[in-house]
């Protein structure tokens, strides 16, 4: 049973535009982030929050930018999207002690 | 600093045949471990945590794991493989409190044969 959701799952982009990933949980976490997720597999911290209006930039860097109005809700934005920004992009939420929990991903490629 | 080293990037099992992936970590203070799934396509599901107490922890699908500090590893098992059981393992590790990042390692791809 999900209680976190991204949308769209996939999402196929011309080079130059814009784009909005979506993740939202009912949990009501505090914390939530934003893994990019190579083909080879390995999982990178991009964003992080550990509230509203609080955000940081995880350990990869990354040209897209996040936001945090609301607990639940945690999206993720490409000004400029372009074919190296091609990757499957993960939202987790965690409270406290647990552990992360995902949703099923957004599958992003740029042409 | 924290870390996580999964040694095998793929592991090839027989159906019915034991399991046992591999997952060593780094860490300054008592770890918080985790076993994740990710089937293909997928975003990654919690298999089992460790917080404290029994070092034997069970989990869903059949899988356990077991913490050994002196080895400071917690490898993954299952006695039986089934062909659903394909997919990618993340081991990761964090601390205690909240703000604090888990770090995954890169992951172990499980094939299982005929």
């Amino acid at each position: 049973e999900a209680d976190i959701y991204q949308t769209p799952r996939y999402l196929v982009i011309g080079t130059g535009k814009k784009i909005t990933l979506e993740c939202s949980q009912t949990m009501g976490h505090d914390k939530m982030y934003w893994y990019q997720q190579d083909p080879g597999m390995e999982l990178h911290l991009i964003h992080y929050s550990y509230g509203v209006n609080s955000t940081e930039k995880g350990d990869l860097s990354s040209e897209s930018t996040v936001s945090r109005i609301r607990t639940e809700h945690f999206p993720l934005t490409l000004e400029s999207a372009r074919p190296s920004h091609t990757s499957q992009y993960l939202c987790a939420s965690r409270w406290d002690r647990d552990g992360y929990t995902f949703g099923s991903g957004t599958r992003l490629t740029v042409v | 600093a924290q870390s996580v080293t999964q040694p095998d990037i793929h592991i090839t099992v027989s159906e019915g045949a034991s399991l046992e992936l591999r997952c060593n970590y780094s860490y300054g203070a008592t770890p918080y471990l985790f076993w994740y799934v990710q089937s293909p396509g997928q975003g990654l599901q919690l298999l089992l945590k460790y917080f404290s107490g029994d070092t034997l922890v069970q989990g869903i699908k059949g899988f356990e794991a077991e913490f050994k500090r002196s080895q400071s590893s917690f490898n993954l098992r299952k006695p039986s493989v089934h062909w659903s059981d394909a997919a990618e393992y993340f081991c990761a590790v964090g601390g205690a409190a909240g703000f604090q990042k888990l770090v995954f390692g890169t992951g172990t791809r499980l094939l299982v044969s005929p």
